[in-house]
């Protein structure tokens, strides 16, 4: 199994710039997450899927879109790149929701915006 | 909303030293997981906790899910160089009906270690 795989792994974008991350899992993962990384900081949950054509808001969802059209792929969108998104953009599976909910997380994608 | 407090921010210790970091909230979890972060790569699942005083091993590292629910710490001992990292705690809050899907994270601990 490859796990959880992001792409890319880096990328500067302009202002207003789109741009959409991509992030796919071989785990059967109902669940799936995307979250950001800021130094010195924790990660804050932007998006997050419990299965298939289902998707909600998490903490910091301003700017971003994603969609969830099969099991395996949950990519995150940006529409108009802003500075504010400069960060380090984690994307994360589980196979179940509630008190065993072990995430395992993608090696990242490392977003500049200038 | 449910904030997790995490210290220290930093270490700095030798080689064969034992580490001790925490967390603690002023609300109520029901699971809490230990990741590592290595640099440029995401975390990894060290340890997950998931009733009050349980105490777990995994190899060097040693966690405690806190008996009032509100607390866990890390524990590793004999530290290597290969220790180096960032360490998160997570958690699962109570919502008063079971666990809410969501992890909330701390800010870490970054961890040096001098060979």
């Amino acid at each position: 199994n490859a796990g959880v795989t992001q792409t890319p792994k880096f990328r500067i974008l302009k202002i207003g710039q789109s741009m959409t991350l991509q992030c796919a899992q071989d785990m059967n993962h109902n669940y799936m997450y995307w979250y950001r990384q800021d130094p010195g900081m924790g990660l804050k949950l932007i998006y997050y899927s419990v299965g298939a054509g289902i998707t909600d808001k998490g903490e910091v969802p301003n700017g971003y879109n994603v969609s969830r059209s099969t099991t395996e792929d949950f990519p995150l969108r940006l529409e108009l790149a802003a500075p504010s998104q400069t960060s380090v953009y984690f994307c994360a599976s589980s196979y179940t929701w509630g008190s065993y909910n072990e995430q395992f997380f993608g090696p990242g994608t490392r977003l500049t915006v200038l | 909303g449910q904030q997790l407090n995490q210290s220290p921010q930093s270490m700095f210790i030798q080689e064969g030293e034992d580490v001790s970091m925490n967390c603690t909230s002023s609300s109520i979890f029901n699971t809490w997981l230990w990741y590592k972060q290595d640099p440029g790569e995401g975390p990894v699942l060290l340890i997950a906790l998931y009733k009050a005083g349980e105490l777990t091993s995994n190899g060097r590292l040693t966690a405690q899910f806190g008996i009032t629910r509100k607390d866990s710490f890390l524990n590793i001992s004999a530290s290597i160089p290969s220790d180096v990292g960032i360490y998160f705690c997570a958690g699962l809050a109570d919502n008063g009906g079971g666990s809410q899907g969501n992890l909330i994270f701390g800010k870490g601990t970054k961890l040096s270690v001098k060979p």
